[in-house]
């Protein structure tokens, strides 16, 4: 069974750079069958998918964030880790990390997601 | 930039009751669509993908149809537990999975 957790500091000051990291367990980041992602949740507010990345290691970020975000993998610890610059409040949500997977349609759904952490931007 | 709308955007229903919650993409995304449902506190949890394929483990009284720019997602009889948030998503567009406002359904 996959498992995913995030972690990362609960409060980031205005302006500064956001870094969480999603652990990956009960299987392998480097599965050709998974594409790992960033989706993230304003409180009492909708889904927003921040980024991700392939297994070949190919990034992918939503362009309204693009040049804020930053996405990576070690694979020697079986995580993804993701950054976001210049903080705001508006950028106060609930983050999660999901793997996509490629094994059960084209639409490569998330079929695994973490428990979700949050962070508030706040001085 | 492809955008999803979703209608209705709440409604209030009662155990038994069939009700459908309809996604609609700006653009042709096929049958790039998955259903997501979330319950306040937890993490969405996938109900159907390509459109209309059930995920393992959901129940059948879940259903999916459509394709191009127009989707549904039925609930043939809303049991207590289906009372949550429904969130369409497109994977049509890489980079941007764009995922539909949601859908709340309350008890009536």
């Amino acid at each position: 069974q996959l498992q995913l957790q995030e972690s990362g500091p609960g409060l980031v000051k205005p302006s500064e750079t956001l870094s969480l990291t999603c652990a990956v367990s009960g299987g392998s980041i480097n599965s050709t069958s998974s594409y790992w992602g960033w989706i993230r949740q304003p409180p009492g507010k909708g889904l927003e998918w921040i980024g991700g990345l392939s297994y070949s290691g190919t990034t992918y970020s939503n362009p309204s964030l693009k040049s804020r975000v930053s996405i990576s993998v070690d694979t020697s610890q079986n995580q993804f880790s993701l950054k976001l610059s210049s903080l705001t409040a508006a950028d106060t949500a609930v983050y999660y990390c999901g793997r996509h997977t490629t094994t059960i349609g084209w639409s490569v759904p998330i079929d695994y997601w973490g428990q979700g952490a949050l962070v508030t931007v706040s001085s | 930039d492809i955008q999803m709308t979703q209608s209705p955007s709440s409604l209030s229903a009662s155990v038994g009751d069939r009700i459908t919650i309809t996604c609609r993409a700006s653009q042709n995304i096929i049958s790039y669509l998955n259903w997501y449902q979330q319950k306040p506190g937890k993490a969405p949890k996938l109900l159907i993908y390509v459109a209309s394929s059930l995920q393992s483990g959901v129940p059948s009284r879940f259903s999916g149809s459509g394709s191009g720019t127009e989707f549904t997602l039925t609930i043939s009889s809303l049991q207590p537990e289906d009372f949550a948030t429904y969130y369409c998503q497109q994977t049509y567009s890489t980079p941007q999975f764009t995922f539909g406002p949601g859908t709340k359904v309350d008890i009536k």
